[in-house]
């Protein structure tokens, strides 16, 4: 059974200090590993979609990066616009389109 | 403007009734998708469909329905048989087999029974 698992499960972090969100996964054949972000009350936004080790991508202060065990999820010098739950999914080749999803790190950034 | 749209945005139930919940996309995507999320977790998996005509089970069918007549479309019916159906829904698409494999979301309609 595909399993993700996201730690830690909230964050409190002060404007401008730099941090990591973790995305864990035991799967059998990684096709991709998918990063959204989730606004209270709103359907989440796409962000990254990463597709082997080593892989990394940048999106104004997140970068993403990917090994074959998890992933990160960095955030340099956050705004509290940054604020949101950020989830990660994983793609698996047996299972078509389909994506498993961890429960989401909720991220808060104080001014 | 090409997107998801699902309706209504809060919908309420009696115990007993069935309900269903529209999701429409323009994106031209092959794949559509349903899921439920509970507060303070992800999302899990409801019924999925990747062709029209043709549709699966995810994680968490029971007590849930869905048909895919038309591309554009995939509604889900909240059956009686569903046992706590309170929470929010959100409707997705993709493209199906092709190179770019994320989904899209709508934003979402919040069920509560009352």
């Amino acid at each position: 059974e595909d399993q993700v698992t996201q730690s830690p499960e909230a964050l409190r972090l002060q404007e401008g200090e730099s941090s990591s969100l973790n995305c864990s996964y035991t799967v059998s054949g990684l096709r991709g590993l998918f990063w959204y972000r989730q606004d209270p009350g709103k359907g989440p936004e796409f962000l990254f979609t990463l597709y082997s080790a080593g892989e990394e991508k940048e999106k104004e202060r997140l970068k993403a990066t990917l090994t074959k065990k998890e992933s990160f999820l960095h955030i340099t010098a956050p705004k509290p616009e940054d604020s949101a739950t950020y989830l990660c999914a994983v793609q698996v080749w047996a299972s078509g389109s389909r994506l498993t999803f961890g429960e989401g790190t909720q991220l808060t950034v104080n001014p | 403007d090409g997107g998801i749209t699902q309706s209504p945005k809060y919908l309420f139930r009696k115990e007993g009734q069935n309900v269903t919940l529209s999701c429409e996309q323009n994106l031209n995507h092959d794949a559509m998708y349903w899921y439920r999320q509970d507060p303070g977790q992800g999302l899990r998996l409801i019924y999925y469909s990747q062709i029209v005509n043709d549709f699966q089970k995810g994680d968490i069918a029971e007590g849930y329905s869905v048909s895919r007549e038309k591309k554009e479309s995939f509604p889900l019916t909240v059956t009686s048989a569903q046992k706590n159906p309170t929470a929010f829904y959100l409707c997705a698409s993709s493209i199906f087999g092709g190179d770019i494999d994320e989904q899209f979301f709508g934003p979402g309609t919040r069920l509560t029974v009352l």
